[in-house]
């Protein structure tokens, strides 16, 4: 168990549709990480938070949008979901600001839009 | 794309074996690190290896990094089928966030 939670673990929607994903990281970690997993794409980064502050931006579509919390937890939006987006989608966390250390990952949720 | 290719892509031994994956990767790093990840769960830290260093051991783990072939190694000696996973590198070339690349998929039979 990596600390991190991650819901809800499964999520079916259809074209068109909102979702939102929500993550916990580890006690005392600051920083909060969007992975998108999928079979073509690999392991994408998307986003980083670093204390309620976005701190990096990757591969994030504009319907996509996130958001970190004072008391640390994240929520991850995706809108206008395509079946394209239908994938893993995990979070990470981790001490550090500026330190591409160990990163703690949790469950995923696995998306899938029909 | 800078993100580090594992070799092989699939990879079927027996117990008791040794398992050797390989990353290499196109520019120069801070950092590589190599995480497993179970089918369908989320990515396991397994081991960190900065750039100023030529091998690090965890248990059965050993790693390997020659940066003048931008290239890394990781081996898990004596397998067991609870090594059956994904293998994934992910390079720090400088942005503090990891790529990852797209794993090396172990397969042990018992």
């Amino acid at each position: 168990d990596s600390g991190v939670t991650q819901t809800p673990k499964h999520l079916i929607t259809a074209t068109g549709q909102r979702v939102t994903l929500r993550c916990s990281p580890r006690s005392g970690d600051l920083s909060v990480y969007w992975y998108q997993q999928s079979l073509d794409q690999g392991l994408q980064f998307l986003i980083q938070y670093y204390n309620g502050e976005e701190r990096a931006k990757g591969n994030i579509l504009e319907r996509f949008s996130a958001q970190q919390f004072p008391d640390l937890h994240s929520e991850l939006n995706l809108s206008s979901l395509e079946l394209g987006d239908s994938a893993l989608y995990f979070c990470a966390s981790s001490v550090y600001r500026d330190r591409a250390d160990e990163q703690f990952f949790g469950p995923g949720t696995r998306l899938t839009v029909l | 794309s800078q993100q580090g290719e594992e070799d092989p892509q699939a990879l079927s031994i027996q117990e008791g074996e040794n398992a050797t994956m390989n990353c290499s990767y196109k520019t120069s790093i801070n950092n590589l690190q190599w995480y497993r990840q179970n089918s369908g769960r989320g990515l396991v830290h397994l081991i960190l290896i900065r750039s100023n260093e030529r091998e690090k051991h965890s248990g059965r783990l050993r790693v390997t990094l020659d940066t003048s072939k931008k290239s890394s190694s990781l081996l898990i000696t004596a397998s067991r089928a609870a090594d059956t996973a994904s293998y994934f590198c992910a390079t720090d070339y400088g942005s503090y966030i990891p790529t990852f690349g797209r794993g090396t998929s172990l397969i042990v039979h018992p």
